[in-house]
């Protein structure tokens, strides 16, 4: 089974600080994708960055950086300079699967304080 | 342009009533997902349509009703439904160019509150 693990259910940072939130994944497939989706209050699920598994450099998006470590099954998001805006529930999500379905993580709260 | 518009944003509604929300997309994906969303909760799978047809169903309740009209469209219709489905509902949308390595884009969602 697949599974997608966020072991830190809030996390605050200052602003202009740099936060970075855990994931950990397990998987038996070769071939996946992961990704980071902020869900700010307004609700709407907005990706943030995607890293295909078979890719051995870091994805990066802007502020926003991802450390993938393959065998240890880690993907980790960096947000540098933190802003206002990036207040938000942070969802990692693996999408392995032959149905394509994602499995996301309990998510992370994150707050930055001005 | 990877946008995703639900209707309404907020629907409230009795256990007896019937209503649907209306999920649309215009980039040309493939397949079409709703999630339902409780509070600080991640999503949950309920639907999804590959090229139309429904591919999985996630022993959702019958009272819940998926459609998918066209590619672009999809459909969720209720009744009967009960105050534990109260929930956020989410639709996405993915291309589909490899299964099991989509990239899936979501909605805003459609706050559903049962009374």
């Amino acid at each position: 089974a697949q599974t997608v693990t966020q072991s830190q259910p809030e996390m605050s940072v200052q602003e202009a600080e740099t936060v970075t939130l855990s994931c950990t994944y397990d998987t038996s497939e070769s071939d996946y994708y992961l990704f980071w989706y902020k869900q700010p209050p307004s609700r709407q699920m907005i990706l943030v960055i995607r890293q295909e598994a078979y890719k051995q450099q870091n994805a990066t998006e802007n502020r926003f950086s991802v450390n993938f470590q393959k065998a240890a099954k880690s993907f980790s998001l960096k947000i540098s300079d933190s802003q206002l805006g990036d207040a938000a529930m942070y969802f990692c999500a693996l999408n392995g699967g032959s149905q394509g379905n994602l499995i996301f993580g309990k998510g992370t709260k994150l707050s930055v304080k001005p | 342009d990877t946008e995703v518009t639900q209707t309404p944003k907020h629907l409230v509604m009795g256990m007896t009533n019937k209503k649907s929300l209306k999920c649309e997309q215009h980039m040309g994906h493939r397949a079409m997902y709703w999630y339902k969303q409780k509070a600080k909760k991640p999503p949950e799978l309920m639907f999804v349509y590959s090229y139309e047809k429904l591919s999985i169903n996630e022993s959702v309740p019958s009272r819940f009703s998926p459609e998918c009209p066209n590619s672009s469209l999809l459909n969720l219709h209720l009744h009967a439904l009960q105050p534990e489905d109260s929930a956020l509902y989410l639709c996405a949308s993915s291309p589909l160019f490899r299964v099991g390595t989509d990239t899936q884009y979501f909605g805003p969602g459609t706050r559903l509150t049962v009374l």
